[in-house]
């Protein structure tokens, strides 16, 4: 079984809808969680990045990490036809060596429709 | 600002050959990384540097070695392909402090037959 769990898609949703995206995991020492994007046939980039629990938010951009229930959610208010792309999520543990060794969900593929 | 390079962008071997993927950053980072992507599996940790003159296995090591020729340089080679090599090669870089960004290259598309 995988450490991190990440539903595929595709997610295909209409200009101007709120895009939901999510992950699960099973390492409880995991304690920075991150979204990159990645557009077709180019390399990842990040987007947002979370320590421990909590929300943050930027812009139309929105990431939450519930560590009780192991899961992290990303949320695109207002998506674009821009915003599509593949979405991964990524975590790793708290020591300084493990900077870098990230644990990376499949991905899900987002299209947004005009 | 070039960021990370990576070189070749598409290659097609034949089992048994041997290659060498070159990258290298212009941003003066400590860490550098390779990472495979494979579908439904995600980006998977081959090796990694995490400073000059040092490298570490990551997830998936097994017929790749590499080299951190210098700073700016780490090169990733399959001495011996197997078509389970088949897969899109990144590599990546980082200051090497807990600010949880990686830069990515735009990845090398290797083929294995």
């Amino acid at each position: 079984q995988k450490e991190v769990e990440q539903d595929p898609g595709p997610l295909s949703v209409p200009e101007g809808a709120i895009v939901s995206l999510n992950c699960t995991y099973s390492n409880s020492a995991f304690q920075y969680f991150m979204w990159y994007r990645q557009y077709s046939r180019k390399g990842p980039e990040l987007l947002m990045y979370t320590y421990s629990s909590g929300n943050k938010e930027d812009g139309r951009f929105t990431a939450q990490v519930d560590k009780s229930s192991k899961y992290i959610s990303l949320f695109i208010r207002d998506s674009q036809p821009s915003d599509s792309a593949t979405y991964l999520c990524a975590m790793t543990t708290s020591t300084t060596d493990s900077w870098g060794k990230l644990q990376f969900g499949a991905g899900t593929q987002v299209v947004v429709t005009p | 600002n070039a960021g990370v390079t990576q070189t070749p962008k598409f290659q097609v071997l034949k089992t048994g050959q041997s290659m060498t993927l070159q990258c290298a950053q212009d941003m003066n980072h400590n860490s550098m990384y390779w990472y495979r992507q494979d579908p439904g599996m995600g980006l998977r940790l081959i090796y990694y540097s995490a400073s000059e003159g040092t490298t570490d296995k990551g997830e998936v090591p097994n017929g790749y070695n590499v080299s951190r020729l210098n700073k700016r340089e780490f090169s990733l080679r399959l001495e011996s392909a197997a078509p389970s090599q088949t897969s899109v090669y990144f590599c990546a870089s980082s200051t090497g402090g807990g600010n949880g960004e990686l830069f990515f290259g735009e990845g090398s598309r290797l083929t294995v037959l």
